[in-house]
């Protein structure tokens, strides 16, 4: 089946510790995003990435990393400089081309204590 | 800044009603609009895509864009209990760049049995 997966659904981590969050594709997508929605408020852009080895920051990358070191592959870690990094980590992927459109992955739920 | 405004809601209809959902966005150059389906703790979906002015309809859902008055909508005819969930509206960056959604904050709709 093709589709968007992230692992794990649910992540518990201390404060200070920086995490990584999985995101696999095999929609043969070229561009993939990260977004991180809190509890009211709409979808943030963190990092994207249209092709491999290359990668922009979003509207709230502070305290985030990324890599694009496979078309299918994109993670992302929440470093300990992330001010408040508890929240729904949220995966998508597209075609580059005129439709613009992103498909999602299920989601992390990050947690930190 | 570019923005995407929705009412937060809720909003609630009886099963069998219309729900009309709407969106209002800031950029002039924005080209595509989507609407996402979220379920609570879920990931958004992707329902509609509208890329020019007029409705386009595909089953129980059509989608309706004014480019003039910067304004998207969403009508769920019989709407049934299985729709109850927040519907995110969605806008491109605009200008020819990146794949880059603008989200809304969400209307939470709730279909009453």
């Amino acid at each position: 089946d093709g589709g968007i997966t992230q692992s794990p659904k649910y992540l518990f981590r201390k404060e200070g510790q920086n995490v990584t969050l999985s995101c696999e594709q095999n929609l043969n997508h070229d561009a993939m995003y990260w977004y991180r929605q809190d509890p009211g408020q709409g979808l943030r852009l963190i990092y994207y990435s249209q092709i491999v080895n290359d990668f922009q920051k979003g509207d709230i990358a502070e305290g985030y990393s990324v890599s694009r070191e496979k078309k299918e592959s994109f993670p992302l870690t929440v470093t300990s400089a992330q001010k408040n990094p508890t929240a729904f980590y949220l995966c998508a992927s597209s075609i580059r081309d005129a439709t613009y459109e992103q498909y999602f992955g299920p989601g992390t739920r990050l947690t930190v204590t | 800044q570019k923005e995407v405004e929705q009412n937060s809601g809720p909003l609630s209809v009886p099963e069998g009603a219309i729900a009309s959902l709407n969106c209002t966005y800031s950029d002039r150059v924005s080209q595509s609009f989507f609407w996402y389906r979220q379920y609570s703790g879920k990931s958004p979906e992707l329902i509609m895509s509208i890329y020019s002015n007029g409705d386009k309809e595909d089953g129980r859902f059509t989608a309706q864009l004014n480019k003039a008055s910067q304004y998207v909508s969403l009508l769920i005819r019989d709407s049934q209990p299985s729709d109850s969930a927040t519907y995110l509206c969605a806008v491109n960056e605009g200008g020819g760049g990146a794949n880059n959604l603008f989200f809304g904050t969400g209307t939470r709709l709730t279909v009453i049995p």
